[in-house]
């Protein structure tokens, strides 16, 4: 079936402007998340998405960063007044949801191919 | 806090001989660990997990990994290398209080030459 897939691959932008990143998950998977990767290093995490909402957003750097789901399918990060520091490989994963009633049940996450976002 | 370590930038084997990429983590809790592999310019592929059971793990592409509670490590092993193989690892543990985010380790780079 068709995996996780981000769009656009790569996103060049002038620092100052407002990007957005869309991801669209698995069907059926209701958890989505957003990680950021920086050259040379692991996945770090951004936000993650339970549904409809945000139930974890503690990864998210600062108030430049908010993300949407708003009918539990696609997602879009989206980043104002861009910096060079937000030059990374923008990666969405989504799974299903944990399940702990008869047997826990720990899904792994299936990631997309990433946004390469450079900020000049 | 959970974290993971990759002790080694870099692992370089030689076609047909055996691979260990080495992990160790540090978790408060049971932990619930996975390895991914990177290949340029494309996202991370899923291997295989421990969640609970056997300590020896069978995952994709004739990988394995080893648990041990004792020396809390999670390495990464296959019998056998392929050029193929020549590939970013990532190994990460879940994080079950907020939601299951999974913590990376910086990556190990194994090149397998023929």
């Amino acid at each position: 079936g068709a995996g996780v897939s981000q769009t656009p691959s790569n996103k060049v932008t002038e620092k100052g402007k407002y990007v957005e990143l869309r991801c669209d998950p698995i069907s059926g998977h209701t958890a989505l998340y957003w990680y950021r990767q920086s050259l040379g290093q692991g996945p770090e995490f951004l936000i993650y998405f339970q549904g409809t909402g945000a139930a974890d957003d503690s990864g998210l750097p600062n108030d430049r960063f908010f993300a949407v789901r708003p009918e539990g399918s696609v997602s879009t990060l989206k980043i104002q007044r861009t910096e060079r520091g937000d030059s990374a490989v923008y990666l969405c994963a989504s799974s299903f949801k944990e399940r702990v009633y008869r047997g826990l049940r720990i899904y792994e996450q299936y990631f997309g191919p990433g946004t390469r976002l450079t900020v000049t | 806090a959970q974290s993971v370590a990759q002790p080694e930038d870099q692992v370089n084997v030689a076609e047909g001989n055996p691979l260990t990429v080495k992990c160790t983590y540090s978790v408060s809790g049971n932990p619930y660990l996975f390895w991914y592999v990177q290949y340029p310019n494309r996202g991370l592929q899923f291997l295989l997990k421990y969640i609970t059971g056997d300590n020896l793990v069978k995952g994709s592409y004739g990988f394995e990994a080893e648990f041990n509670k004792s020396q809390t490590s999670f390495h990464l092993k296959k019998p056998s290398a392929l050029v193929s193989d020549s590939a970013l690892y990532f190994c990460a543990v879940r994080d079950m209080y907020q939601g299951g985010k999974l913590i990376f380790g910086q990556g190990t780079e194994l090149s397998v030459k023929p």
